[in-house]
């Protein structure tokens, strides 16, 4: 079954680099995602990679994909306190009849330190 | 301009009533969902909706009915709501199936 895993909270200090780790289960997918929920708001699209691709750096953001192990990484640069929020991790598994179905990890809650 | 928009973004009820949630996207997608979001912020799809035909339909009770008038909007009625029914309802769509998904800001359901 599809299980995308993440660790729950993150803390670092403004200006330094943030990595968030996340492990999915299913080889299907053909895009992986990155979303940000800052509080009390909804779910904002960050970045997302191709299955085929291994990085893609946007500004501050840069996303690793280790296809081989499953293994999706955000690293955000100089992270700033507005960086501060939950940052979930998606797989989209093939579903049957043509669909795909957005399978969300549990989120990483990432506190910046000022 | 809001792309993928509900309403209303509170929603305060009692048990036993019945409400609807709707949502609208001026994106020209034409898959459009609803998620559940409960108050340990996991995630989970309810509903899919391509070109106004149900395609994913998960594990929910009857009471929720899904309604899609056109390809633009989606709109999420429940029946004889229950306490677990709170959580945040979300919103989304995207051009196709396989494709980034747009949310919504959410609607706040609580039921007292």
């Amino acid at each position: 079954g599809e299980d995308v895993e993440q660790s729950l909270f993150l803390s670092v200090r403004e200006g330094d680099s943030s990595v968030i780790n996340c492990t999915y289960t299913d080889s299907s997918s053909t895009y992986l995602y990155w979303y940000k929920q800052e509080p009390g708001a909804g779910l904002q699209l960050l970045t997302y990679i191709f299955s085929n691709m291994d990085m893609k750096q946007d500004q501050r953001l840069t996303v690793l994909l280790n296809k081989k192990d499953k293994h999706l990484s955000l690293r955000i640069a100089d992270t700033q306190t507005g960086d501060s929020a939950i940052y979930f991790c998606a797989e989209t598994p093939y579903s049957g009849a043509g669909s795909y179905q957005l399978t969300f990890g549990k989120g990483t809650k990432l506190s910046v330190i000022p | 301009d809001t792309a993928v928009s509900q309403t209303p973004k509170y929603l305060v009820t009692q048990m036993g009533n019945d409400k609807s949630i709707k949502c609208e996207q001026n994106l020209g997608h034409d898959t459009m969902y609803w998620y559940k979001q409960d108050s340990k912020k996991f995630l989970k799809i309810m509903f899919s909706y391509n070109n106004k035909e149900l395609i994913i339909n998960e594990t929910v009770p009857n009471r929720f009915s899904p309604k899609s008038p056109d390809k633009a909007h989606l709109n999420l009625h429940i029946n004889s709501l229950e306490l677990g029914d709170s959580a945040v309802y979300f919103c989304a769509s995207s051009l196709g199936s396989n494709q980034p998904q747009h949310f919504g800001d959410g609607t706040r359901l609580s039921i007292l």
